[in-house]
């Protein structure tokens, strides 16, 4: 299978502060590069999502950087707040999937 | 619009037993998608299934592991018999198609099995 790999694990981060979470994907067959919030109890719900074709995408406080020759793409959430606190999961794929390992965000009051 | 709908939410089985999970994905999606979600771990895809017909099983323990999706609507997904090492979160997820890449995955609440 092949791998994408996430980071950190986990993240502490201040309120105000900006969150930023790291993913890097083997197969460059890849083509869709979605990153999805996960709240305690509940199913993944996608956040955002990019195509390799542009190197950021933003909505709102969320940003996908992507970088095609590195094969790594981030997600940075600006002026975070407690309610972005749940595991983020970022994912390469094609019509399927493969999701990295989640990072657990913990935004401080 | 109503969500995909997973039940049980939660089950609870000796190892050897054998246990079902059944999912209801939105109206019209095509696609359908059970994924193993083991504690602290991504969502890793078990099968994959477009109308009733499957696109992908290559990740799923077929000997002990089966689904079907009869009418190309609602879904079970069967484990018999069951391993300490099945314990982890079913989630079942449905798309208008995977005919293209761009296609977003809508994830049911999951149901978390703990085998004993």
């Amino acid at each position: 299978q092949q791998q994408v790999k996430q980071s950190p694990q986990s993240l502490i981060v201040q309120k105000g502060g900006i969150s930023i979470i790291n993913c890097a994907y083997e197969n460059t067959a890849f083509d869709y590069f979605p990153w999805y919030q996960q709240f305690p109890g509940k199913g993944p719900a996608l956040l955002i999502a990019i195509r390799p074709d542009v190197s950021e995408k933003k909505e709102g406080r969320f940003t996908i950087s992507f970088n095609k020759s590195a094969k790594q793409f981030s997600l940075h959430i600006m002026d975070s707040q407690p309610g972005d606190s749940a595991t983020y999961f970022c994912a390469a794929g094609y019509s399927t999937l493969t999701f990295g390992k989640g990072t657990m965000l913990l935004v401080s009051p | 619009e109503a969500g995909v709908a997973q039940s049980p939410r939660y089950k609870i089985i000796e190892k050897r037993q054998s246990v079902a999970f059944w999912c209801n994905p939105i109206s019209g999606h095509a696609t359908l998608y059970w994924y193993q979600q083991i504690l602290g771990q991504g969502p890793k895809l078990l099968i994959q299934f477009q109308n009733n017909g499957v696109v992908d099983d290559s990740q799923l323990p077929k000997d002990r592991f089966s689904a079907e999706r009869l009418k190309g609507v609602d879904s079970t997904l069967k484990i018999q018999p069951a391993k300490l090492e099945d314990s982890a979160v079913y989630l079942c997820a449905s798309s208008l198609s995977s005919v293209s890449s761009y296609n977003e995955q809508f994830f049911g609440p999951g149901t978390r099995l703990t085998v004993l």
